[in-house]
């Protein structure tokens, strides 16, 4: 079975720095995605950021990019600039690839425990 | 665009009473998912759906039923409410191609006293 691990319960960080949160997992599978999703007071999660196991290439969006080191299995998110508005929860998940109608685990997300950033001004 | 809509956003029950909470998508999503998230668990599964008619359980799927009759709707039921129930409750949805990942309604906290 996949786990994930999120070992930083909270962070915190102050205004225009910038932030790693840590994110492990545990899989036999060659093939999977991995997201970080944000959980701001608001309660609504919001995806962040995604990457396919396959590509070699880490991904970003904007301020978000990752470190994916899948022969370590780890897959950090780098918050760079922090803002005020970055304080949230943030998860870290699996998911096998797949997608046969029916068929096994493959649209299941394993979600870490997470991690509560605060951005201080 | 609504996205996913889930009602109520918040409920109180008494121990032993039955409720559904509703989730509902105008996305055309195939794939659907209840998660209960609790304080230092993150969110687990609790059911889930690859199309209307198909539903199967996830990871914590005692004392609670889904049904799949329509794509756009997918209804979690607490049959017996138990303290233990006590939660926030997200409904996801997700096109196939499940690389895109999933889009969660606002949740839903639920107490049961």
């Amino acid at each position: 079975a996949q786990t994930v691990t999120q070992s930083q319960p909270e962070m915190s960080v102050q205004e225009a720095e910038t932030v790693t949160l840590s994110c492990t997992y545990d899989t036999s599978e060659s093939n999977y995605y991995l997201f970080w999703y944000k959980q701001p007071p608001s309660r609504q999660m919001i995806l962040v950021i995604r990457q396919e196991a396959y590509k070699q290439q880490n991904a970003t969006e904007n301020r978000f990019s990752v470190n994916f080191q899948k022969a370590a299995k780890s897959f950090s998110l780098k918050i760079s600039d922090s803002q005020l508005g970055d304080t949230a929860m943030y998860f870290c998940a699996f998911m096998k690839h797949g997608g046969a109608r029916g068929g096994g685990a493959t649209n299941k997300l394993i979600f870490g425990t997470g991690t509560l950033l605060a951005v201080q001004p | 665009n609504a996205g996913v809509t889930q009602t109520p956003k918040f409920q109180v029950l008494k121990t032993g009473q039955s409720m559904t909470l509703q989730c509902a998508q105008d996305m055309n999503h195939e794939y659907m998912s209840w998660y209960r998230q609790d304080p230092g668990m993150g969110l687990r599964l609790i059911h889930y759906s690859v199309g209307a008619g198909i539903t199967d359980q996830g990871e914590v799927p005692n004392g609670y039923n889904v049904s799949r009759s329509t794509t756009e709707d997918f209804p979690l039921r607490l049959l017996s409410a138990a303290p233990s129930q006590t939660s926030v409750y997200f409904c996801a949805s997700s096109r196939r191609q499940v690389n895109y990942g999933y889009t969660f309604g606002s949740g839903t906290r639920l107490t049961v006293v």
